[in-house]
């Protein structure tokens, strides 16, 4: 089965950097996706690394080594509105499931 | 021009009623889900439709029951309500069912709530 990791809660001031960590378990492996919920709100798609390295997409970036099993979400230059829940995930090998992590949330302080 | 809609947002009603969650999306994809989330944020699959047809049946009572009548509606009939089945249910559409492809759009949710 899959199974995928993320720390329950992070908290950050405005400004700074921080990092959602994920690490997965899997029978197979295609890549690694990460998601932003507001509250309240529905969960949108914002990166896929199917690659090793570092893909940077304005103030995030989402990183990934296969052969750690992991991956993480890199928030740059925090804004209030950044406060959200934030998922892994992952399609599953065989099935082709769309499986989420448990979630992050992050709560950033001005 | 929202892309996942579903329909109701707000549902409350009491144990042991019937009541269906509608969902279309407009963006031509031949995959749709259903997703569960509770009250902890855990976002779990629960049916997905490729082209109408189900492909992904997760362990859930058969007191769900999914129906796509073409690729641009899923909707989800839940019969005899618990107090369980509380939660927020997410419909979610994706181009096709690749490994590589794991972008879903999702529908706005339904907070379901059974008293």
């Amino acid at each position: 089965g899959q199974s995928l990791e993320q720390p329950s809660e992070v908290t950050a001031v405005e400004g700074a950097i921080v990092q959602i960590n994920c690490t997965y378990q899997t029978s197979g492996f295609y890549g690694l996706s990460w998601y932003q919920q507001h509250d309240g709100g529905a969960p949108t798609f914002l990166s896929y690394n199917a690659l090793d390295g570092l893909e940077e997409t304005g103030r995030f970036s989402s990183f990934l080594s296969r052969s750690d099993s992991y991956g993480y979400l890199l928030l740059q230059e925090l804004q209030m509105k950044d406060s959200a829940s934030y998922f892994c995930a992952v399609r599953d090998y065989s099935s082709y499931k769309l499986i989420f992590g448990s979630g992050t949330r992050l709560l950033v302080r001005p | 021009d929202t892309a996942v809609s579903q329909t109701p947002k707000y549902l409350v009603t009491q144990m042991g009623n019937d009541k269906s969650i509608k969902c279309e999306q407009n963006l031509g994809h031949d995959t749709m889900y259903w997703y569960k989330q509770d009250s902890k944020k855990f976002l779990k699959i629960m049916f997905s439709y490729n082209n109408k047809e189900l492909i992904i049946n997760e362990t859930v009572p058969n007191r769900f029951s999914p129906k796509s009548p073409d690729k641009a509606h899923l909707n989800l009939h839940i019969n005899s309500l618990e107090l369980g089945d509380s939660a927020v249910y997410f419909c979610a559409s994706s181009q096709e069912i690749s490994p590589q492809n794991t972008e879903a759009f999702f529908g706005q949710g339904t907070r379901l709530t059974v008293v």
